[in-house]
């Protein structure tokens, strides 16, 4: 099956610097790749996302890229701010497989 | 958009007793949907696949006895813990696919005491 591994599991920047959280997979058919910001007690909630037949997308001051031939793909948030600051995670999955997530990253941006 | 309504939100049981918690799809048909765990400080992990009509899909490691999980509807997803244990204590979440995107419940805080 899919295995979502995610580094690192904790980042702190400063504010206004950029954040770069990265994420491989091991399952070839993995074509959907979402990433989750998630505050705590809350459900997960999707920031960005990217398929396989694109190579980068870019929603504001956050983007991912995704390089299907090495299986990463990255989270990268511009100018940082403190209310970015929560827990990260990415996921991969398929048309036939459920489902998994990265273990995820805890980002603290200092004021 | 896509909504999942998840109950309850939080619930305190006592060992040895079961606890239902319910997820639905308000606005569109889930034919299937995902029950994860989380722990403190670490990430979702995938319990089941419930699919309607169907036996759910188990993950390794989750037993299948103690988390009853039932789809009896395009729209209804359920799971059961059965003679809850203090370990079984965790945030559980639904998600269901709608298209090509994931819709998650809001989650249910379970404590067992």
């Amino acid at each position: 099956g899919e295995n979502v591994e995610q580094h690192p599991s904790t980042l702190s920047v400063q504010e206004g610097d950029s954040a770069v959280i990265k994420c491989t997979y091991s399952d070839s058919a993995s074509n959907y790749f979402p990433w989750y910001k998630q505050e705590l007690g809350k459900r997960p909630q999707l920031i960005i996302d990217i398929r396989s037949n694109v190579g980068e997308k870019k929603d504001q001051r956050i983007a991912v890229t995704l390089n299907k031939t090495a299986k990463h793909f990255s989270l990268h948030i511009t100018e940082t701010q403190p209310e970015d600051s929560a827990v990260y995670f990415c996921a991969a999955s398929s048309d036939l497989n459920d489902m998994r997530f990265g273990a995820g990253t805890r980002l603290t941006v200092k004021p | 958009g896509a909504v999942v309504s998840q109950h309850p939100s939080r619930v305190i049981c006592k060992s040895g007793t079961s606890v239902k918690i319910e997820c639905r799809s308000l606005d569109f048909q889930a034919t299937t949907m995902f029950w994860y765990r989380q722990f403190p400080k670490q990430s979702l992990m995938l319990m089941a696949t419930s699919n309607e009509g169907s036996k759910a899909t188990y993950e390794q490691g989750v037993e299948k006895d103690k988390f009853l999980i039932n789809h009896a509807s395009l729209t209804l997803s359920t799971l059961t813990v059965t003679s809850a244990h203090p370990e079984d204590s965790s945030f559980y979440i639904c998600s269901a696919r709608k298209g090509s995107g994931y819709t998650f419940g809001s989650g249910t805080r379970l404590t067992v005491v």
